[in-house]
């Protein structure tokens, strides 16, 4: 256990709904990273906040997605209008690294499936 | 794209020594090395990172060739819970990890 929390750990959604994953970081860290995980593949960047501030997005991340991270704490990822294509594992990772030290620490994962 | 280059698949008997290679020729002065493993439907576990020296932990050792072109992670002694896919990354400072596709490892009986 890293002290980096997901849920919930498995969503089985229809097509065209919309989900909201959580994560809740290791405490301290001030840093918090999303990425998405299909089957076989490496984990792929989809957005990183450093505290509230939602600072860098990958070009994944379609409009259909959204993520926050109020007070700078917890995190949350939505989907809207969620298409088969979105099926995947979700992963949150956080750091407290300083500028040249940056290990992230990841959670267990939100395993997606859209029916 | 991913800046490290590593085998697909290797094997390892259990309670021998399990040396995962990485190719990172392209790797800036800057940059660390870093090794994860993920274990089936499990989030990526960190296990070791190293700018140029050797590294060693609980875990494992890491070896950074001089030119800092390639490093080998080393398991001293592989039980059947090592068997994962081991992703070798360079990264610097808050970039985002760039996952290649990473070496299976199978620890065999």
């Amino acid at each position: 256990d890293t002290g980096v929390s997901q849920n919930p750990r498995h969503k089985i959604t229809k097509r065209g709904q919309n989900v909201t994953f959580r994560c809740d970081p290791i405490s301290e860290h001030n840093r918090l990273y999303w990425y998405r995980q299909t089957l076989g593949q490496g984990p792929e960047f989809l957005t990183y906040f450093q505290n509230e501030a939602q600072l860098e997005k990958s070009r994944l991340l379609s409009d259909r997605f959204s993520a926050e991270r109020p007070k700078g704490s917890f995190s949350t990822l939505e989907i809207q209008r969620t298409e088969q294509g979105d099926s995947a594992m979700y992963l949150c990772a956080s750091t407290a690294g300083s500028a040249a030290i940056n290990t992230q620490y990841f959670g267990p994962g939100t395993r997606l499936t859209v029916l | 794209d991913a800046k490290t280059t590593q085998p697909p698949s290797m094997d390892c008997a259990e309670g021998r020594a399990a040396n995962l290679p990485c190719n990172h020729s392209t790797i800036s002065g800057n940059e660390y090395v870093y090794w994860y493993r993920q274990i089936h439907s499990q989030g990526p576990q960190y296990i070791i990172h190293g700018l140029k020296n050797n590294e060693t932990n609980e875990m494992a050792s890491l070896i950074i060739t001089e030119d800092r072109k390639s490093s080998t992670l080393i398991l001293p002694h592989a039980t059947l819970r090592d068997t994962a896919v081991y992703y070798c990354i360079v990264m610097w400072g808050n970039t985002p990890l760039v996952f290649g596709k990473g070496t299976r490892l199978s620890v065999i009986a």
